[in-house]
């Protein structure tokens, strides 16, 4: 079975461009939630997905967002990006018993 | 708001030795879930044990098991005989049973570096 696939693996982008994460989620996973990671913060939630509707939003400004397709796979979306938006971006799915799994990530700099 | 802590940014243990990670968490709820997940250097992080608070017994999974401390908001993760595949990220997480419209949302502690000496 085929893990939690995550694209680009890595992208550079400079202020102000937008950029699209792709995450394509275990068969039969229909739950996704995307996370971002930095030395500062740490991990945190920016939102999830189950059966195309957003579930649950995490505490970041408009300029994220995301969606979800009828094949489960999600994308998100950032515009406008600021230096701060440098993250590696974690996507995770759920199977039936709840146990995550997780992508390997998107590591995006902002130049 | 839940909160999840873990105190030790950095730790190391000598292989075949046995080391203890801590993690306190601050949440009003009485029922959730606290995980700890592995996460080695460029590679995915994968669950390493669960808890369900509910459950008064700890936790084991081979080498790994808890110390859950559910009046104190600790759950510490013990890792018995470690190797050299054991050096990691290791993060403590909380969900709630309560989150909204179903939802699995994990707040994470900052992370345990975890070296291993051979």
């Amino acid at each position: 079975k085929a893990g939690v696939t995550q694209t680009p693996r890595y992208l550079i982008k400079t202020r102000g461009q937008q950029v699209t994460l792709s995450c394509s989620p275990i068969s039969g996973h229909r739950s996704v939630s995307w996370y971002q990671q930095t030395p500062g913060q740490g991990l945190q939630f920016l939102f999830e997905y189950f059966s195309e509707t957003q579930r649950n939003k995490g505490n970041f400004p408009g300029r994220f967002s995301g969606r979800q397709f009828s094949n489960s796979r999600s994308e998100m979306n950032v515009s406008t990006l600021e230096l701060g938006d440098s993250a590696l971006y974690l996507c995770a799915t759920k199977d039936r018993t709840g146990e995550l799994f997780f992508g390997e990530g998107s590591r995006l700099t902002v130049l | 708001a839940q909160t999840v802590t873990q105190s030790q940014p950095e730790m190391s243990v000598q292989e075949a030795e046995t080391v203890t990670l801590s993690c306190t968490y601050d949440t009003s709820e009485s029922d959730y879930y606290l995980f700890w997940y592995k996460q080695p250097p460029s590679r995915q992080m994968i669950l390493v044990i669960r808890q369900e608070a509910y459950k008064q017994q700890n936790a084991t999974e081979n080498r790994f098991s808890v110390n859950f401390q559910k009046a104190a908001k600790s759950f510490s993760l013990k890792i018995s005989d470690s190797q050299l595949g054991d050096a990691a990220m290791y993060f403590c997480a909380y969900r709630s049973t309560y989150s909204g419209a179903g939802s699995y949302q994990l707040t994470f502690g900052k992370g345990t570096k975890l070296s291993v000496i051979p």
